[in-house]
């Protein structure tokens, strides 16, 4: 079964400072990776996916961007944070018949 | 515009209590799935219906796909304050993406 790692668990930011989440997987090869934003307590919100190395597709324009610089690590960056880049961000991993498999989250909070 | 509506949004029930949640959708989805989240957590799969009708059981929890493909229900007997969390249905929206409802919040009381 596949592991997903994010770090930092959790991060505060003053507004205008760059940003660097970092996102790894265990236990599969070549697979699908998200990018979410979670407001408190609702749905995730699709930021960027990637169906391989180099391959990025965004679905929300925004303050972010995404990487993929290796096969199974995904890393979501920002240039300079906005009050409203705050939030609970998720990495999730595909698997079979739609599913995805989500690491434990970083809570990010921009000040 | 979400393409899967979740409710209720809030749902308070006392332990040993039945709860059903509910999602409902006018598009068609290969397939569904319920995830539960805890809060500071990241979402976990709780299962994966295919099939139109298919219902499908985990202990206590019973999930119902709907004949049509566009809606589900999660049904919880006999809550337990364990039980309690985020609960987010999600449908597969194409080869790579899935759709998430807004959730449902499930609060069990000792």
């Amino acid at each position: 079964s596949q592991t997903i790692h994010q770090w930092p668990a959790t991060l505060v930011q003053p507004v205008g400072s760059p940003l660097s989440l970092e996102c790894t997987v265990e236990g599969t090869s070549n697979p699908n990776l998200y990018w979410y934003r979670q407001a408190a307590g609702r749905g995730l919100q699709l930021l960027f996916y990637s169906v391989g190395i180099g391959q990025i597709s965004s679905e929300v324009p925004q303050n972010l961007s995404a990487s993929r610089p290796q096969d199974r690590q995904f890393i979501l960056s920002s240039k300079k944070l906005l009050l409203s880049d705050s939030g609970f961000y998720l990495c999730a991993s595909a698997g079979g018949a739609d599913t995805q498999y989500f690491g434990p989250g970083t809570r990010l909070t921009v000040l | 515009t979400q393409l899967l509506e979740q409710s209720p949004q809030f749902l308070s029930i006392q332990e040993g209590e039945n709860l059903t949640v509910y999602c409902n959708s006018s598009s068609v989805f290969s397939s569904l799935q319920w995830y539960r989240q805890e809060p500071g957590e990241g979402p976990v799969l709780l299962v994966t219906v295919v099939t139109g009708g298919e219902v499908k059981k985990l202990k206590r929890l019973t999930f119902q796909f709907g004949d049509a493909r566009k809606d589900s229900s999660l049904h919880i007997t006999a809550a337990q304050p364990g039980d309690t969390g985020l609960y987010l249905c999600a449908g597969g929206v194409s080869d790579y993406k899935l759709s998430f409802g807004a959730g449902t919040t499930v609060t069990v009381r000792a």
